[in-house]
């Protein structure tokens, strides 16, 4: 597809169980953003991709959250012993090449909706 | 560390008319580009609108414009001749510029536009 595919759209998890989110960002792109987006508010940084390197991974909110791009495009977010609180969209975001060269444009997936029962 | 308020949590007009969505922020950093996008219900943020701080003109696209007040930190959105499909949340949202690539946006908390028909 031409955009930022995210698999699954909706998700739900026994408090305790591990889940796997996944990102298809644009092919070619080499910026990755994750974000968490709880209800009611606005989305929330979580981590950075160029490529396969995460260069910034301090929205990660505990350590039970990770996330990696082995090859440099698929992204996955795992997260560990899920609790309630995590109940969440998790939105993915693609750019060519963020910040450089004034390129601030980033595209956007669907997000997956995960709900902690 | 940069925040973005948005005041106005739901507003409501009619078809045709015009509305202003209002977005102050707090920052220190003195380049940086401020956004405002649009998260209709299938969740995927679309960009409607950039500006960059260093620019006095106000930026437009079409229905779309910006009153960017710097020194007052302040970034409301107008949308002219209100369309029933301009109905979902908002947000504005902030980055700065000097972060090499690495820096997500920070987001407000979103404003939730009603098109009357």
């Amino acid at each position: 597809g031409a955009g930022v595919s995210q698999s699954p759209r909706y998700k739900v998890a026994k408090r305790g169980q591990d889940v796997a989110l996944r990102c298809d960002p644009i092919s070619g792109h080499v910026s990755l953003f994750w974000y968490q987006q709880a209800l009611g508010q606005g989305p929330e940084f979580l981590t950075y991709f160029q490529n396969e390197a995460q260069l910034d991974k301090s929205g990660l909110p505990s350590d039970r959250f990770f996330a990696e791009r082995p090859e440099g495009s698929v992204s996955t977010l795992k997260i560990q012993r899920t609790q309630q609180e995590d109940s969440a969209v998790y939105l993915c975001a693609s750019s060519l090449g963020w910040g450089r060269d004034g390129n601030t444009e980033a595209f956007f997936g669907q997000g997956t909706r995960l709900t902690v029962v | 560390a940069q925040t973005v308020t948005q005041s106005q949590p739901e507003m409501s007009v009619q078809e045709a008319e015009t509305v202003t969505l209002s977005c102050t922020y707090d920052t220190s950093e003195n380049n940086y580009y401020l956004f405002w996008y649009k998260q209709p219900p299938s969740r995927q943020m679309i960009l409607v609108i950039r500006q960059e701080a260093y620019k006095q003109q106000n930026a437009t696209e079409n229905r779309f414009s910006v009153n960017f007040q710097k020194a007052a930190k302040s970034f409301s959105l107008k949308i002219s001749d209100s369309q029933l499909g301009d109905t979902a949340m908002y947000f504005c949202a902030f980055m700065k510029s000097s972060g090499g690539g690495a820096d997500g946006l920070t987001f407000g908390k979103g404003t939730h536009l009603i098109i009357q028909p």
